[in-house]
């Protein structure tokens, strides 16, 4: 069965530092989501990404963050200048073509820790 | 300001006995919800969702229910097994392709 994949599974970095974490949405999937889940908290949606543009954002994803599809597979979520409250689950998810079960699918996540 | 509410944190029930997941909302313009359960380290894995317009969607062991005037919506599982054990979020949506918003999740645990 299909599945969303991302890389890496843990991330750890530097306050300050860039981090760029990927995603494999599911291959025939044409639009792109990222969420995130601070510790102890609710799963929030960050960003949605349809034919090679942003169609959504929230509050959180302020000019330190951004998104890329480089090639016709990776969905990408980038930080510029990571800080200590960065720090949570990053999920990436993908659903397909418009209908009635649009479902999105989510992977596994990648941990971020910002020391 | 909290859009989709779980107010129970935890719920334990008995192996084969019902369980009963509650979800409130506020905004009466979602056209979907779903239901997701999370293991720990994993991402969430769909459940099963329910269109706005309609008030009940079965699927093997889970059904969904939506009450729209009361703004509020419960899956039901039966019977519970042991491998339902997780973290299981109720999630809203407006429009087909919109962005989820979560409840902060019921934490379930199935006894043998």
């Amino acid at each position: 069965e299909p599945e969303v994949t991302q890389t890496p599974s843990h991330q750890v970095t530097q306050m300050g530092q860039e981090v760029i974490l990927r995603c494999v949405p599911i291959s025939n999937h044409l639009y792109f989501y990222w969420y995130r889940q601070i510790l102890g908290q609710k799963v929030e949606f960050l960003v949605s990404f349809y034919n090679n543009e942003i169609s959504e954002k929230s509050e959180i994803f302020d000019d330190q963050f951004s998104v890329e599809r480089p090639d016709g597979s990776n969905f990408t979520l980038k930080i510029r200048s990571t800080k200590l409250e960065d720090s949570a689950m990053y999920f990436c998810a993908s659903s397909g073509p418009s209908g009635s079960t649009d479902t999105q699918y989510f992977g596994p996540g990648t941990r971020l820790t910002v020391l | 300001d909290q859009q989709v509410k779980q107010n129970s944190p935890s719920l334990r029930v008995q192996e084969g006995r019902i369980s009963i997941l509650n979800c409130d909302y506020t905004n009466s313009m979602f056209d979907y919800f779903l239901w997701y359960k999370k293991y720990p380290a994993e991402g969430p894995t769909f459940l099963i969702s329910i269109s706005s317009i309609k008030d009940k969607n079965e699927d093997g062991r889970f059904t969904v229910f939506l009450n729209k005037s009361a703004k509020h919506l419960s899956l039901h599982i039966v019977p519970s097994q042991p491998g339902d054990s997780a973290v299981y979020f109720c999630a809203a949506q407006s429009g087909s392709q919109g962005n989820l918003i979560f409840g902060k999740g019921t934490k379930l645990s199935v006894k043998p």
